[in-house]
């Protein structure tokens, strides 16, 4: 069947660490991945895009890994903040099919100053 | 630019009873779509529209109607509100995701719908 999955409901770190997040899939073929960070009551807000033929993609203190062999993406938070602390969703962008993107759960992030 | 609109906010209904939620972007984005967000399933989508005219369902669309008359809006029936409608509600535009043309999506704030 298929599964999109991130590692963990919830991540502790310390400030100033690097946060990272795993997502996993399971019998998809997607040609993108996005990640987007989601407060409390808010909507999911985008943040990075990487393709199916990139390895890594960084914006400011962001970076993203795409290992297609791996099925995995892995969102790295450098110098984290407490202003860090948000909910991240991975999502599969599909090439096809009824539901073109199909998000993960998430992860709560909570960064503790 | 307003970005994606929701009404309501909050929503209380009884069983059986019918509402619109109602969504517009002011983006000129072809693609819209309709979420709902419950604890531990994250978001599943209901369905989705590549514009005017155009709609089609998600992967949990029974009991819910859509239409698309024109690009800006997107309004969701529930037909016969049950209490497994309890949700928090998404719309989500974008410029397209045709094959896989991976553009960000820019969701509204959400309505949060109980049924009683």
């Amino acid at each position: 069947s298929q599964k999109i999955e991130q590692n963990s409901e919830a991540l502790n770190i310390q400030e100033g660490k690097t946060a990272t997040l795993t997502c996993n899939y399971t019998n998809y073929s997607p040609a993108y991945l996005q990640w987007y960070r989601q407060d409390p009551g808010r909507g999911p807000v985008f943040l990075l895009l990487i393709r199916e033929n990139e390895k890594e993609k960084r914006k400011e203190r962001l970076k993203v890994t795409f290992d297609t062999t791996l099925k995995q993406s892995l969102f790295h938070i450098t110098a984290s903040q407490p202003a860090d602390s948000a909910t991240y969703l991975c999502a599969l962008v599909l090439w096809s099919g009824n539901t073109p993107l199909v998000f993960g759960k998430g992860t709560r992030l909570s960064v503790i100053a | 630019n307003a970005g994606v609109t929701q009404t309501p906010k909050f929503q209380v209904l009884k069983t059986g009873q019918s509402m619109t939620l109602q969504c517009a972007q002011d983006m000129n984005h072809e693609y819209m779509s309709w979420y709902r967000q419950d604890p531990g399933m994250g978001l599943r989508l209901i369905h989705y529209s590549v514009g005017a005219g155009i709609t089609d369902q998600g992967e949990v669309p029974n009991g819910y109607n859509v239409s698309r008359s024109t690009t800006e809006d997107f309004p969701l029936r529930l037909l016969s509100a049950a209490p497994s409608q309890t949700s928090v509600y998404f719309c989500a535009s974008s410029y397209g995701l045709e094959g896989g043309s991976g553009n960000e999506q820019f969701f509204g704030p959400g309505t949060r719908l109980t049924v009683l």
